[in-house]
């Protein structure tokens, strides 16, 4: 059973405009949240967290926005820079241990 | 910020021999670090949280006896996987967490490690 879901395997978007990447999760234990992003035989970068006891986090063009009823939380890019294009994934942590749990990834395009 | 190194980068071995992977947090202490395994085009996959000064808890359906982890020290975990067979070609992760926790610096991963088994 996969507890953090990206639905989406890849997005494509134009230089300038605005990349949402989604992910869901259901555990209701997972209080932390955090996103990755990541190349090819690379280790993944972190980006950006959120507690669960806010329902939003900004860093410079990055935002993440956690929907707690909805177990829902997003990743916005704004403007998107060909740069950004990468495996973006999220993942979620909750209780003592830390251990991370990890989605799928979303593949991000970003086209000149 | 927090800095973590793991050699070897690639590594070609023959089936049956052993293969020991080495993690550091170069600039800070790790109380716990974590060994994940990524197929292609997948997720994460965690096999083991390592404890400095004990053992490692694995993660269900992860042989600890094929996937020996040593955490000896607050800046260095291994992992070396025994026997190795073709099918544990794949790309080992790292990750270490600060012993201040995670809500300041989050979790540092080191750079990958990609076994290949002929």
């Amino acid at each position: 059973d996969q507890q953090v879901k990206q639905n989406s395997p890849s997005l494509s978007v134009q230089e300038g405009r605005i990349s949402i990447l989604n992910c869901d999760y259901t555990n209701s234990m997972f209080d932390y949240f955090l996103w990755y992003k990541k190349y090819p035989a690379e280790g993944p970068t972190f980006l950006i967290s959120i507690s669960s006891i806010k329902d939003k986090n900004e860093d410079g063009r990055f935002t993440v926005f956690l929907n707690k009823s909805a177990k829902h939380l997003s990743l916005h890019i704004v403007p998107s820079q060909p740069g950004d294009s990468a495996v973006y994934f999220c993942a979620a942590s909750g209780g003592s241990n830390y251990k991370l749990t990890f989605g799928k990834g979303t593949l991000l395009t970003v086209n000149p | 910020g927090a800095v973590v190194s793991q050699h070897p980068s690639r590594v070609i071995c023959k089936s049956g021999t052993s293969v020991k992977i080495e993690c550091r947090s170069l600039d800070f202490q790790a109380t716990t670090m974590f060994w994940y395994r990524q197929f292609p085009k997948q997720s994460l996959m965690l096999m083991a949280t390592s404890n400095e000064g004990s053992k490692a808890t694995y993660e269900q359906g992860v042989e600890k006896d094929k996937f020996l982890i040593n955490h000896a020290s607050l800046t260095l975990s291994t992992l070396t996987v025994t026997s190795a067979h073709p099918e544990d070609s794949s790309f080992y992760i790292c990750s270490a967490l600060p012993s201040g926790g995670r809500k300041y610096y989050g979790y540092t991963f080191g750079s990958g490690t990609r076994l290949t088994v002929v």
